[in-house]
């Protein structure tokens, strides 16, 4: 089975653009988790997907946006970007049953300048 | 509100040497409980895992945990640490919407 697998690895952009971030879920997985770690923190849920609708959502605003998509990918944008926004963005996959893990993607290394 | 502390920030051991890092947790029903392991500028890679039963379990490399329902507390262990072992932990709970509440991290250095 394949894992989960983010693009790009790497991505520089300037205040007040906008980014989007992919996201496939490993294979017989539903459900899609973004999560945000700034350097030197824990992961910081953003939200998650399951069936193409955002079904939890962490105290990020409105400009952080998602999509799944029928094959259980998923992206994650980043409207008017902010220096603050600068950290590794990681996805999660996992199947919408209890007592399941949450496989991670490598991440995404998204630096603001 | 569900939380989960790891109150050592940094540990250093020595190569062979035994590990203990401390999770402690808030969370009004039984928990669900993870140790992930991050090398640096990767991703997250699961450890080890309670949902219920046993209070202690083991995981992937010679890693094993306790849940103490009494203490909050998820401690990782593991007997004679690796140099490879060096990397940052993270204690994690399931929350609402079954989204995973980390802690802050413990970063292990392992000395020679």
């Amino acid at each position: 089975e394949t894992g989960v697998t983010q693009s790009p690895t790497h991505l520089i952009k300037t205040r007040g653009q906008q980014v989007t971030l992919r996201c496939s879920s490993q294979s017989g997985h539903n459900t899609v988790s973004w999560y945000q770690q700034a350097l030197g923190q824990g992961p910081q849920f953003i939200f998650q997907y399951y069936r193409e609708e955002e079904n939890g959502r962490g105290n990020f605003p409105p400009r952080f946006s998602g999509l799944q998509f029928p094959n259980y990918s998923s992206e994650l944008n980043v409207n008017a970007l902010e220096l603050d926004d600068s950290a590794l963005y990681l996805c999660a996959s996992s199947k919408r049953e209890p007592n399941t893990e949450a496989f991670f993607g490598q991440g995404t290394r998204l630096t603001v300048v | 509100a569900q939380s989960v502390t790891q109150p050592d920030i940094h540990i250093t051991v020595s190569e062979g040497a035994s590990l203990e890092l401390r999770c402690n947790y808030s969370y009004g029903a039984t928990p669900y409980l993870f140790w992930y392991v991050q090398s640096p500028g990767q991703g997250l890679q699961l450890l080890l895992k309670y949902f219920s039963g046993d209070t202690l379990v083991q995981g992937i490399k010679g890693f094993e945990a306790e849940f103490k329902r009494s203490q909050s507390s998820f401690n990782l262990r593991k007997p004679s640490v690796h140099w490879s072992d060096a990397a940052e932990y993270f204690c994690a709970v399931v929350g609402g919407y079954n989204k995973l509440i980390f802690g802050a991290g413990t970063r292990l250095a392992v000395h020679p």
